[in-house]
């Protein structure tokens, strides 16, 4: 599975949209990008996923650029509870490679 | 619905003890994972089952380290000996089947070996 980067850590404004980047060049076609979270003294929870067009759920948004080499995890009305380590992680969708590689991820802070 | 069930939740042992850690999936849920995650070396895949058959234990450390599913409701992660080392998070994940995206994760056991 590719390597992602992700910035260490981050702030944002209560209320406001936070953004979180994550870069990784050497995607290949058939891999996906995910987004995990994990909240402290909790288990990861899944947010979002994607392939190349732009996802959106009740959580989150998720842009992929055109040639897929980063995406934008965007949380639109960032509250306190957000607060949380953000994993992106790319897997291929193969039957068998159940792994998911965890990084180091971003610390997301939220600030009142 | 309860989400994944991990018990229990705190573990203190000492060193050369054997440690059982259990783990309920959610129901209806084919593939079960068990994690470990420490400050070190992060959050690593140590084993998963597919419909109560382990697909791979690459992630397994060493021969100390075992893991078993009976059936569908239940699986355990187990340390014979424990060692200092061993002192992690120990997390339990479970999703609908492979084919599925989303994995769900349990609360953890947060184990300490002295």
């Amino acid at each position: 599975d590719a390597k992602t980067t992700q910035p260490t850590s981050m702030d944002c404004a209560e209320g406001r949209a936070a953004n979180l980047p994550c870069n990784h060049s050497t995607i290949s076609g058939n891999e996906y990008v995910y987004w995990y979270r994990q909240i402290h003294s909790q288990g990861p929870q899944y947010i979002i996923h994607g392939l190349k067009n732009n996802e959106t759920n009740e959580m989150a948004s998720l842009i992929i650029t055109e040639d897929r080499k980063s995406s934008t995890l965007i949380l639109p009305h960032a509250t306190l509870r957000d607060t949380a380590v953000y994993y992106c992680i790319v897997r291929a969708a193969n039957f068998g490679n159940e792994k998911l590689t965890f990084g180091t991820g971003t610390r997301l802070t939220i600030i009142p | 619905d309860a989400g994944v069930i991990q018990s229990p939740r705190h573990e203190v042992t000492e060193m050369g003890q054997e440690v059982t850690l259990r783990c309920k999936p959610i129901s209806g849920h084919n593939s079960l994972f068990w994690y470990r995650q420490t400050m070190m070396r992060g959050l690593e895949l140590l084993i998963y089952f597919n419909n109560n058959v382990p697909i791979d234990d690459s992630g397994m450390p060493e021969d100390r380290f075992s893991a078993k599913m009976p059936n569908a409701s239940f699986s355990t992660l187990k340390i014979q000996p424990s060692e200092p080392r061993d002192s992690a998070v120990y997390f339990c994940a479970s999703k609908p089947g492979l084919a599925a995206d989303t994995q769900y994760f349990g609360p953890g056991t947060r184990l300490t070996v002295l």
